[in-house]
């Protein structure tokens, strides 16, 4: 049973506009979420983080969105670039465990110039 | 030289074979871990060593063991491998509470 769900295994955009990605968890435990882009041949490589006490995030163009409430967090990539096509994969920490991380299945971005 | 290296990059091995996989990190962190990555998986912690702790996944096979003989270097001993076991396996190291830098991964494929 997956604790980290990303419903979406594909999503493609136009240059310029947004994207947004979107992961859905079911362990209230968790109290840290990250975000990783990984291109091919390449391990995955972390973009931006965000702690269950705030609700955004921002770091340049990504800007992570945290609803605890409905146990969802989304990345927004604005405007996107080619260069950002990747896989994104979401992951969550266990509050209390400093270690390990549940990943969810990831989504392929795909930027169309 | 990146932070996080794996060898080999790519690796083919039959069921009767004992191969090793080997990481090695050059950050300073505390901690290690080996990931897989199965097509359209989650990533899944297989093991995890640092000072504090070793921690291992229950449903990792036994087929599948670590040795991380210092904070620098961690190694996957496989052994009697099955072809579901064709996967990329991903090598991390941290700080504590820090984020996770992942070497490139093994792509390994079992006939």
């Amino acid at each position: 049973d997956q604790q980290v769900k990303q419903n979406s295994p594909s999503l493609s955009v136009q240059e310029g506009r947004i994207s947004i990605l979107n992961c859905d968890y079911t362990n209230s435990m968790f109290d840290y979420f990250l975000w990783y882009k990984k291109y091919p041949a390449e391990g995955p490589t972390f973009l931006i983080s965000i702690s269950s006490i705030k609700d955004k995030n921002e770091d340049g163009r990504f800007t992570v969105f945290l609803n605890k409430s409905a146990k969802h967090l989304s990345l927004h990539i604005v405007p996107s670039q080619p260069g950002d096509s990747a896989v994104y994969f979401c992951a969550a920490r266990l509050q209390g465990s400093a270690r390990q991380l549940t990943f969810g299945s990831g989504t392929q971005l795909t930027v169309l110039p | 030289e990146t932070g996080v290296t794996q060898t080999p990059r790519h690796l083919v091995m039959g069921m009767t074979n004992k191969k090793s996989l080997k990481c090695e990190q050059h950050l300073g962190h505390n901690a290690m871990y080996w990931y897989k990555q199965s097509a359209k998986k989650p990533l899944e912690l297989m093991f995890v060593y640092s000072l504090e702790e070793r921690v291992e996944n229950n449903s990792v096979p036994s087929r599948f063991s670590p040795e991380c003989p210092n904070s620098s270097h961690l190694f996957l001993h496989l052994h009697t491998l099955q072809p579901e076991d064709s996967a990329l396996y991903l090598c991390a190291s941290s700080q504590l509470n820090s984020v996770l830098f992942f070497g490139e991964g093994s792509r390994l494929t079992v006939l």
